[in-house]
């Protein structure tokens, strides 16, 4: 199995912060990488897909980078409304596996 | 748009089988072009994926829960389940179906259902 590893597991940042969260695959997935946010009680929401395309009707403010087994995930201005928490997700290979996620909260 | 509803009894005994259904609506299941999976969260946990089946019944489960699970499809009722053998207190979990969508070149879950949680106990 791919092992995806996030960092950090939890973060805390002040409304307008950029934050930032990493995502490396054991091994090389190219940019097979999508990002989740799920808000506490809800079910995970597709964010962006193939590592950098942002789904159609997110906001501008999330964006996603990185190939092989080095991801980012950053929001540019943190919004009282990001606080969840966000998983990555590789489809390189089955079985499907996913980073153990990382919590944002308002500081 | 599409939307997924999981069903099922919330309170399964250990040694017992786990079954749940997801109910599609808004669109077909035979359509083509997606998988349509299972995945559970564990409470407090991260994410993990159980398996999908495609419309034709071509199935792929994970290694780890392999020899436990079967997932099936009735394309009349528009339908997927999901059984899960011999559980025990480890099996309590959120499950939840979600669609994965088959792109050119990238896959995606997309939508999931809003997911129900499943405990085991005596």
């Amino acid at each position: 199995d791919i092992q995806m590893t996030q960092s950090p597991s939890s973060l805390s940042a002040s409304v307008g912060d950029r934050v930032t969260i990493t995502c490396q695959a054991s091994q090389d997935i190219s940019n097979y990488l999508n990002w989740y946010q799920q808000k506490p009680g809800k079910a995970p929401n597709l964010l962006i897909y193939d590592a950098s395309n942002l789904k159609t009707g997110v906001p501008s403010r999330f964006s996603g980078s990185g190939s092989g087994t080095d991801f980012t995930f950053t929001i540019s201005s943190l919004q009282p409304e990001d606080i969840a928490t966000y998983y990555c997700q590789q489809y390189d290979n089955l079985p499907r596996t996913f980073g153990q996620g990382t919590k944002v909260e308002i500081k | 748009q599409v939307q997924l509803q999981e069903s099922g009894p919330g309170l399964v005994k250990p040694s017992q089988t786990l079954s749940l259904t997801c109910t599609v609506s808004g669109g077909s299941i035979s359509s083509g072009g997606y998988y349509w999976s299972w995945i559970r969260q564990h409470p407090g946990k991260g994410l993990e994926w159980i398996g999908y089946i495609y419309y034709s019944g071509t199935t792929y489960y994970n290694p780890s829960l392999k020899s436990r699970v079967t997932i099936s499809v009735d394309t009349s009722k528009n339908q997927f389940s999901l059984k899960l053998s011999s559980v025990t207190a480890a099996d309590t979990a959120v499950y939840y179906c979600a669609r994965e969508v088959l792109a050119v070149a990238d896959n995606w879950f997309d939508p999931w259902g809003q997911g129900t949680l499943v405990t085991v106990s005596s």
